[in-house]
């Protein structure tokens, strides 16, 4: 079936440090990749996404890299600072249809001051 | 436009207890999804919608698990009986299916089963 693997499941990094979290996906038919952050206690919300025409998408500090021949892409978050703490999921849509997603399993990031 | 409303936002229920929550999604949203998350298990779907019609249960646990979508803008979890098992929190998300993927969360509902 479809799946998603996210890596690591967690990360910890010095504030100012960059930080990468890493996604494969197994349909090589998906054309959508978004990334969701979860703060604590918080529901999660779409940070950025990348379709497959782009090879790599940047919004101020975060950043998103698409390799679709190895099936992968990669979230990039520069000069990490405490408030970028939170859960965050990789996403690909489903082959069916109806805007389904197959999440990863989530990284925990967590930003040292 | 409110976003995603969910209710209650905690419930606090005893074993064998039925338990509904609720779910408003984003008005002209034609897809819906009822999300659990735990930290062993994550975030894991459990049933969705389109256009009102259920199109995939197979994430619901058990048969004590149940869900429907009356009309476009309104749609129940109903767990009966529920079980401390059962303690989650419960995300409802709307989406535009044909446009973009885009998943809206709500706020969700802490579910907590003694």
């Amino acid at each position: 079936g479809e799946n998603v693997e996210q890596h690591p499941s967690t990360l910890s990094v010095q504030e100012g440090d960059s930080a990468v979290i890493k996604c494969t996906y197994s349909d090589s038919a998906s054309n959508y990749f978004p990334w969701y952050k979860q703060e604590l206690g918080k529901r999660p919300q779409l940070i950025i996404d990348i379709r497959s025409n782009v090879g790599e998408k940047k919004d101020q500090r975060i950043a998103v890299t698409l390799n679709k021949t190895a099936k992968h892409f990669s979230l990039h978050i520069t000069e990490t600072q405490p408030e970028d703490s939170a859960v965050y999921f990789c996403a690909a849509p489903f082959s069916g249809g109806y805007n389904k997603l197959i999440f990863g399993a989530g990284t925990r990031l967590a930003v040292h001051p | 436009d409110a976003g995603v409303i969910q209710s209650p936002r905690h419930e606090v229920t005893e074993m064998g207890q039925e338990v509904t929550l609720r779910c408003k999604p984003i008005s002209g949203h034609n897809s819906l999804f009822w999300y659990r998350q735990t930290m062993m298990r994550g975030l894991e779907l459990l049933i969705y919608f389109n256009n009102n019609v259920p199109i995939d249960d197979s994430g619901m646990p058990e048969d004590r698990f149940s869900a429907k979508m009356p009309n476009a803008s309104f749609s129940t979890l109903k767990i009966q009986p529920s079980e401390p098992r059962d303690s989650a929190v419960y995300f409802c998300a709307s989406s535009l299916a044909g446009s973009s993927y885009e998943q809206y969360f709500g706020p969700g509902t802490r579910l907590t089963v003694t």
